[in-house]
């Protein structure tokens, strides 16, 4: 089956350079999640996106934007990078939200390794 | 407060000794959705479980099995005669506010 597409797979940026990584969620799932996971830490929330609109806001930077585009992948934009900035960083999707009734799972990509330098 | 507990940090086991994952969960809803996730070595998300608050019955999926008591408020995952493969860390999850919340995850090695 189909899983969710994270590319890059290895990113390698000098700081204060720009990095877009992108997200192709698994066919037919309109919701898509991305989370930052810093070295030894959990996955923390950054944003999401329901039919192609921005559903919610975590702790993203002001310095990080996202999108989700008419075919529902999304890109995850991140300008004047910074060292802490080195994280793995996920896409996840599912079928409308997965809870609040809809009972849907959420899938995750294999995550985009950002290494700032 | 909307949190998830997993108290262990690190686990280590001998090949086929049974490991038990703790998780704890605080919620003010009365319907929500707990999830666990594997993290091997080579970093990606794997979905495991998916269980709503309206379930209680365990579950076993091969080597897996899940324990969720409403009443403690926890959501406990085993693994059986553990292999060198599950060896990753476990993160357990609540879905709340149309998002998942992870724990801080427990790192099980398995030692052959």
């Amino acid at each position: 089956a189909a899983g969710v597409i994270q590319s890059p797979r290895h990113l390698i940026k000098e700081k204060r350079e720009t990095a877009t990584l992108k997200c192709y969620p698994i066919p037919r799932h309109d919701t898509v999640y991305w989370y930052q996971q810093g070295p030894g830490q959990d996955p923390q929330f950054l944003i999401s996106f329901y039919e192609k609109m921005q559903s919610d806001k975590g702790s993203i930077p002001d310095r990080f934007s996202a999108q989700q585009f008419s075919d529902y992948h999304s890109e995850l934009n991140m300008s004047s990078l910074e060292l802490g900035d080195s994280a793995l960083y996920f896409c996840a999707s599912s079928l409308g939200f997965g809870g609040r009734g809809s009972g849907n799972t959420i899938y995750f990509g294999e995550g985009s390794w950002l290494t700032v330098v | 407060a909307q949190k998830v507990t997993q108290a262990q940090t690190e686990i280590s086991v001998v090949e086929k000794e049974d490991v038990t994952l703790d998780c704890v969960y605080e919620t003010r809803d009365t319907t929500y959705y707990l999830f666990w996730y594997k993290q091997p070595p080579s970093g990606e998300l794997v979905f495991l479980i998916r269980r709503n608050s309206f379930d209680e019955q365990n579950e076993i999926s091969g080597r897996y099995s899940w324990n969720f008591q409403k009443s403690t408020s926890s959501f406990n995952f085993t693994i059986t005669a553990s292999q060198v493969v599950d060896s990753a860390v476990y993160f357990c999850a609540l879905w709340y506010d149309y998002k998942l919340s992870f724990g801080a995850g427990t790192t099980v090695t398995v030692r052959a």
